[in-house]
């Protein structure tokens, strides 16, 4: 199975400031066939269902705001939110797609000053 | 506008099946490259794939249940179902299932039910 490694665990910001949010996995999630990455990372708000927002590591899913900018290749990705809203309070995690079994990453709770 | 919603029997005892039902509208899992995926999340805790199944009845499941697991799919009324096998207190936790198409968003959970509450207890 790959083993996806997140980081923060945790992390607090005020309003405006900027994020990064790890992931790490331990296979690359690199095609060879189509040079996609088969990462994606969901955002989870309480008491709701995970959202998704970004998929082939860096494409916006639709409606997602341009603040959320995923990057990455191979085993190393991040998610970065720029100007941080209050709205943006919940927890992220990220995804591999790459082989079955599917695995999240552990989560990272973003949390607003 | 794509729709789905899980049901469940709420709580059930160790050792019992639990069964799991996903209704969903706008798509069909006769179509060419959608699948429905199974999730689920202890309270407080992250999130763990279960199985997907896909139009063509191709299944996927997570080893890590150690063939507990059955999905399948009733097409023509728009449903999807997980059961798992010889439940217990490690299975409680919210279920959802979601959408996933090959030719959408590189094939992940693009939607996502609201979620039902298993609580196995004796």
């Amino acid at each position: 199975d790959i083993v996806m490694t997140q980081s923060p665990f945790s992390l607090a910001v005020s309003e405006g400031e900027m994020v990064t949010i790890n992931c790490k996995s331990s296979q690359s999630l690199l095609s060879s066939g189509n040079q996609k990455n088969y990462l994606a990372w969901y955002q989870q708000k309480p008491g709701q269902s995970p959202k998704l927002l970004i998929y082939y590591a860096s494409t916006r899913q639709s409606g997602v705001p341009d603040r959320f900018i995923g990057s990455g290749s191979g085993t190393d990705f991040t998610l970065t939110i720029s100007d941080v809203q209050a709205e943006d309070l919940a927890d992220y995690y990220c995804l591999q797609h790459y082989s079955s079994p599917l695995t999240f990453g552990s989560g990272t709770k973003l949390e607003i000053k | 506008q794509v729709t789905l919603k899980e049901s469940g029997p709420g709580i059930l005892q160790p050792s019992q099946t639990l069964s799991l039902t996903c209704t969903f509208s706008g798509f069909s899992l006769s179509t060419y490259g959608m699948g429905v995926g199974w999730i689920r999340q202890p309270s407080g805790k992250g999130l763990e794939w279960l199985a997907n199944i896909w139009w063509d009845d191709d299944k996927y499941y997570n080893p890590s249940l150690k063939n507990r697991l059955t999905i399948s799919k009733d097409t023509s009324n728009n449903q999807a179902f997980l059961k798992i096998t010889n439940v217990d207190t490690a299975d409680t936790a919210t279920y959802y299932c979601a959408r996933i198409c090959i030719t959408i968003a590189a094939g992940v959970m693009d939607a996502w039910g609201q979620g039902a509450s298993v609580t196995v207890s004796s």
